[in-house]
């Protein structure tokens, strides 16, 4: 049973990083995309950004270019999602998803599925001075 | 990137209502679109992919129709367990969007 399992809660100051830990429990990490979608308070799903861990390749929204950085441990099956200079509207539940297929090399690009079979339980992250 | 739109934003029911809800693409996505149910307090749940395919666990009540920029996801007999937020996906572009959801409310 492949379960994703994030680390716990964070209460961050404006201005400071928080990094959250994703990791896969029970089945194969590295031929999997890693994606982080965040939900704000009374908002909608967003994506932030995901990573082929096998390859590190990774792809961020245009709204946080700059500020995030997802990276993979293979050695650990955990991919993490680091934001920077946290403000009060980056308060939000933040999710890690798999991708329903592994990553489809054939044609010597990597392409994700880009659809999320599997979630994490969410992290809380409340950013406040 | 492309923008996903769906309609209506909330919605109420009745148990055992039919029920459908839409999401346009502001650019043609082939059948790149996927559904996801969310609760509160709960992670987001895959309930159709590729515009049609039912994910795998998911009861046949649930359906989707469509490709290139209009979609649709069809319940075809509401439960009680199926109030919630519903959220349309496109995977067409590498730079994924979500529309900004659905909420399926008791009547």
């Amino acid at each position: 049973q492949v379960q994703l399992v994030q680390s716990g809660p964070e209460v961050k100051k404006p201005g400071s990083s928080v990094k959250v830990s994703c990791k896969t429990s029970g089945g194969t990490f590295g031929r999997y995309t890693l994606t982080w979608v965040r939900q704000a308070p009374g908002q909608g799903l967003e994506w932030v950004g995901k990573i082929i861990p096998i390859i590190a390749t990774t792809n961020y929204a245009q709204r946080f270019q700059g500020r995030v950085t997802i990276t993979a441990d293979n050695s650990t099956n955990t991919a993490y999602m680091e934001l920077s200079s946290l403000r009060s509207e980056d308060t939000a539940i933040y999710y890690c998803a798999r991708d329903r297929e592994i990553i489809d090399c054939s044609g010597g690009t990597c392409y994700s599925d880009d659809v999320f079979s599997m979630w994490g339980q969410g992290t809380m992250v409340t950013v406040s001075s | 990137d492309i923008q996903m739109t769906q309609s209506p934003s909330s919605l109420s029911a009745s148990v055992g209502d039919r029920v459908t809800m839409t999401c346009r693409a502001s650019q043609s996505i082939s059948n790149y679109l996927n559904w996801y149910q969310h609760k509160p307090g709960k992670a987001p749940k895959l309930l159709i992919y590729a515009a049609s395919s039912l994910q795998s666990g998911v009861p046949s009540r649930f359906s989707g129709s469509g490709s290139g920029t209009d979609f649709t996801l069809t319940i075809s007999s509401l439960q009680p367990e199926d109030f919630a937020t519903y959220y349309c996906q496109q995977s067409y572009k590498t730079l994924i969007t979500f529309g900004q959801g659905t909420r399926l409310e008791i009547k």
